[in-house]
């Protein structure tokens, strides 16, 4: 059973660029979050998706960033024209079909992670 | 908002015991705590999760105070492969936010 899979493994784009993220959860599992990384910090969450909806995204900057979670293939974190400041590691993570509600027992698997550069 | 507080860092002698301690005086009553860890930049690997009980695991014991305000995370017996950052982790009531913190950067000397 193949583990969490992000691509690509690194990215450069220069500033005012696109940059496209994606993240294959594992199978089976229909929740994915994604978190960024700056050196030497935590993990801060962005976004949490399940199939087609947008359940949380108040971690998500209010410009340039949007994710989404289609029917059919990977999550996709975009960053539009890409400033210095998005360089940082992006992690996604994914978990099963949570139970009713909020307060319940949530592991989730991480993927390797993006390591986005910015020149 | 929820908040976890670790210290920075630790080092702990290869086969001894790791004691990882985290404050989460804001945990709301039905939130589980998480710990995670982080070895070199890979993504983080789960260890262990409670709510009020102390769990245990092949990995690893969480001890959870009854007031639910801190926890600390065992490694029984620390091995060179442990070294990494350790991530205690909770949940934004009401939401699906995970707060991860700064962590604690675990050495594990020979």
């Amino acid at each position: 059973n193949a583990g969490v899979m992000q691509n690509p493994r690194h990215l450069v784009r220069r500033r005012g660029q696109e940059a496209r993220l994606r993240c294959s959860p594992m199978k089976g599992h229909s929740h994915v979050y994604w978190y960024r990384q700056l050196p030497e910090e935590g993990l801060k969450f962005m976004v949490y998706l399940q199939k087609e909806n947008i359940i949380d995204e108040s971690g998500m900057p209010k410009e340039r960033f949007s994710a989404e979670f289609p029917k059919e293939g990977p999550s996709i974190l975009r960053i539009q024209q890409v400033v210095r400041g998005d360089s940082a590691a992006y992690f996604c993570a994914s978990s099963p079909q949570a139970g009713p509600g909020l307060a319940t027992y949530n592991e989730q698997f991480f993927g390797p992670g993006t390591r986005l550069t910015v020149l | 908002d929820a908040k976890t507080t670790q210290p920075p860092s630790m080092d702990c002698a290869e086969g001894r015991a790791a004691n990882l301690p985290c404050n989460h005086s804001t945990i709301s009553g039905n939130e589980y705590v998480y710990w995670y860890r982080q070895i070199h930049s890979q993504g983080p690997q789960y260890i262990i999760h409670g709510l009020k009980n102390n769990e245990t695991n092949e990995m690893a014991s969480l001890i959870i105070t009854e007031d639910r305000k801190s926890s600390t995370l065992i490694l029984p017996h620390a091995t060179l492969r442990d070294t990494a950052v350790y991530y205690c982790i909770v949940r934004v009531s009401g939401t699906y936010k995970y707060i991860f913190g700064t962590g604690t950067r675990l050495k594990v000397l020979a």
